[in-house]
């Protein structure tokens, strides 16, 4: 299986923030790399797909960027509602595999 | 707009198998992949496996041995069961749609996810 790995687990951030999230897999997945969030009592929501591809719907201050074994997930200035967990998942071979997660909590 | 429902019983006893079903509306079954994806209570998410609205499936090895995938098209549903479960199965339970347009795959659709308990 590959292993996804997330750093930070946890970071404080306030409104209007850059905030960073970066994933490792334990071996290269191409670009096949998806970000999620999730809030309390929600399932997850796809932000970005495929490293780099914006979903639908979602806010252009949302940015994911990499390749390989190394990944980012951007958020330019966050936002009261961005407030939440978020997930990397690889897509590059099953078992689907997701990080741990990243909880962003208000500072 | 596609939405995905999950149902099923919320307790299960040890040993027992555990059934659940995911009810499609609002688009159809066909072409995509379904994917059954849990949750612990310390958050961890762990993929079970998918089937394709043909019926090929493709499971987890982790679970394989005690996980059965089923779709029935004319209902638009697929369903899971997992025998002999423990109480380490207590997780919620999401089915989820992977839109499958190779080689980009992801989970675009949830169901809002359904609780289960193993316990006696």
């Amino acid at each position: 299986d590959i292993q996804m790995t997330q750093s930070p687990s946890s970071l404080s951030a306030s409104v209007g923030d850059r905030v960073t999230i970066t994933c490792r897999a334990s071996q290269s997945i191409s670009s096949n790399l998806n970000w999620y969030q999730q809030k309390p009592g929600k399932a997850p929501k796809v932000l970005i797909y495929v490293a780099s591809s914006l979903q639908s719907g979602v806010p252009s201050r949302f940015s994911g960027s990499g390749s390989g074994t190394d990944f980012t997930l951007t958020i330019s200035s966050l936002q009261p509602e961005d407030f939440a967990t978020y997930y990397c998942q690889q897509s590059d071979s099953t078992p689907r595999t997701f990080g741990q997660g990243t909880k962003v909590e208000v500072k | 707009q596609v939405q995905l429902q999950e149902s099923g019983p919320g307790l299960v006893k040890p040993s027992e198998t555990l059934s659940l079903t995911c009810t499609v509306s609002g688009g159809s079954i066909s072409h995509y992949y379904w994917s059954w994806i849990r949750q612990f209570p310390g958050k961890g998410l762990e993929w079970i496996g998918y089937i394709y609205y043909s019926g090929s499936t493709n499971y987890n090895p982790s679970l394989e041995s005690r996980v059965t995938m089923s779709v029935d098209t004319s209902k638009n549903q697929f369903s899971l069961k997992l025998s002999s479960v423990t109480a380490a199965d207590t997780a919620v339970y999401y089915c989820a749609r992977d839109p499958a347009v190779a080689p980009i795959y992801y989970f675009d659709y949830w169901g809002q996810g359904t609780v289960v308990t193993v316990s006696s």
